[in-house]
């Protein structure tokens, strides 16, 4: 994988379900994983940022999972509601030589919709 | 409060003009980035400042310039306007990698530029 992909790109869920998208990147000379929820009309809000293989973090009914081995990262919302609607960006930051100044590349999001 | 601001929020321009975008973050951040939402709605890095310093210069066009006066300021000039420039970009700010630390990243609303 040569770039950050995000599969699907759009999912229609309804209201109470649970859902899961997927971010793949490239493995090597990894740096870090962020996730973004990006509403409509409005700026991309950091849901979190995972370094070490394994990782996992929770905030609320949002889930994510980190395999910098093979290259990927699962988003997962329990009991989806509608507020939870918006583009789910993952972002890659590799390594840049040693002050770490690697760019975030973006993947092209998958956008949720939960319908009530 | 906002925490990162940008102006103007929309700015229509025509070709061969220059203008400006202004952004300013009040978090105490060191570190600065101009993204460009392309066609395909990917956020693409354009410059990152660290403490007034270019760390991160992806391939734009000379005609971008990015000028930081203080670590709480970046603004974005844009010469010779062009048709091709038209596009959402989005100011970020966060605090400087250093260590295992990845930083969230914080956006500004975004400036919708259209070039006629």
């Amino acid at each position: 994988i040569l770039n950050v992909e995000q599969s699907p790109q759009s999912l229609h869920v309804q209201e109470g379900d649970s859902t899961n998208f997927t971010c793949s990147f490239p493995s090597s000379n990894f740096y870090a994983l962020h996730w973004y929820r990006w509403e409509t009309a409005k700026s991309p809000e950091a849901l979190f940022v995972m370094t070490l293989n394994g990782d996992e973090k929770k905030k609320g009914r949002i889930s994510a999972t980190l395999n910098t081995k093979e290259g990927y990262s699962y988003l997962y919302i329990k009991g989806s509601q509608p507020e939870d609607s918006a583009t789910y960006l993952c972002a890659r930051k590799g390594r840049a030589g040693g002050t770490s100044y690697g760019k975030l590349t973006f993947g092209q999001g998958t956008i949720l919709t939960v319908h009530p | 409060d906002t925490a990162v601001s940008q102006t103007p929020k929309y700015l229509v321009t025509q070709m061969g003009n220059d203008k400006s975008i202004k952004c300013e973050q009040n978090l105490g951040h060191d570190t600065m980035y101009w993204y460009k939402q392309d066609s395909k709605k990917f956020l693409k890095i354009m410059f990152s400042y660290n403490n007034k310093e270019l760390i991160i210069n992806e391939t734009v066009p000379n005609r971008f310039s990015p000028k930081s006066p203080d670590k709480a300021h970046l603004n974005l000039h844009i010469n010779s306007l062009e048709l091709g420039d038209s596009a959402v970009y989005f100011c970020a700010s966060s605090q400087r990698v250093s260590g295992v630390f990845s930083y969230e990243q914080y956006f500004g609303p975004g400036t919708r530029l259209t070039v006629t």
